[in-house]
């Protein structure tokens, strides 16, 4: 079936480091991939989302490549701040016709320090 | 309201006691989707209706497990005979119509002791 792997957390890191945070699937057809982040005390938040190969997605100075070759969906920041941890979870949709249904990874932890 | 609303934010139920979680969706968003977070993963899908509709209920880990949206609006996930497995935080996100982004409420958090 259908799965989503992360790298393990959590992730510490100074403010004004660079992440990079791994993401790779296994899926049947042509699944669209999604990172969503989950701030302390809130509920789950789309941050970016690609549907096709090659496609870049991109929000808040984060960004993702769908990478058909390497079935990777890698998160990447520049320069990371405090504001930004959190805990993320990339996740991929079944293709065209599907109802929506996400797959969820196990989720990273980031934790930036001034 | 603005967003998904998740009742109660958290619930504390005895072992063999039977639960209700209520979803209130954005208005006018036809998806609507389940999910059990546990402690440390990934959320994990449960349930999806469409209108009133339940046309997925693969996720639904026993048959002590109910989902319904009567109206097509609100949600209600029913537990019986709670289990201390059942511990998690159950998830709501409803989206305007199939395949597009789906909101997720802030959850309820249940205890099962």
């Amino acid at each position: 079936g259908n799965s989503v792997t992360q790298m393990e957390g959590p992730v510490t890191l100074s403010e004004e480091a660079f992440l990079t945070i791994n993401c790779t699937y296994t899926a049947t057809g042509y699944p669209s991939l999604f990172w969503y982040v989950q701030y302390p005390g809130e509920g789950l938040q789309l941050l970016l989302k690609a549907t096709k190969a090659d496609d870049k997605g991109s929000n808040k100075g984060f960004e993702a490549t769908y990478r058909k070759e390497t079935t990777s969906f890698h998160l990447e920041k520049g320069s990371v701040q405090v504001s930004d941890s959190a805990v993320y979870f990339c996740a991929l949709s079944e293709g065209s016709g599907n109802t929506g249904k996400l797959i969820f990874g196990q989720g990273t932890t980031l934790q930036v320090k001034p | 309201g603005a967003g998904v609303s998740q009742s109660p934010r958290y619930k504390v139920a005895k072992r063999g006691q039977d639960v209700a979680l209520r979803c209130d969706p954005i208005s006018g968003h036809v998806s609507l989707f389940w999910y059990q977070q546990a402690l440390g993963q990934g959320p994990e899908f449960l349930t999806y209706f469409q209108n009133e509709a339940q046309l997925d209920k693969s996720g639904l880990p026993s048959d002590r497990f109910f989902a319904e949206r009567p109206e097509g609006s609100v949600s209600t996930l029913k537990i019986q005979r709670t289990q201390q497995e059942d511990s998690a935080v159950y998830l709501c996100a409803s989206s305007f119509r199939m395949n597009t982004e789906a909101f997720f409420g802030q959850g309820t958090r249940l205890t099962v002791v």
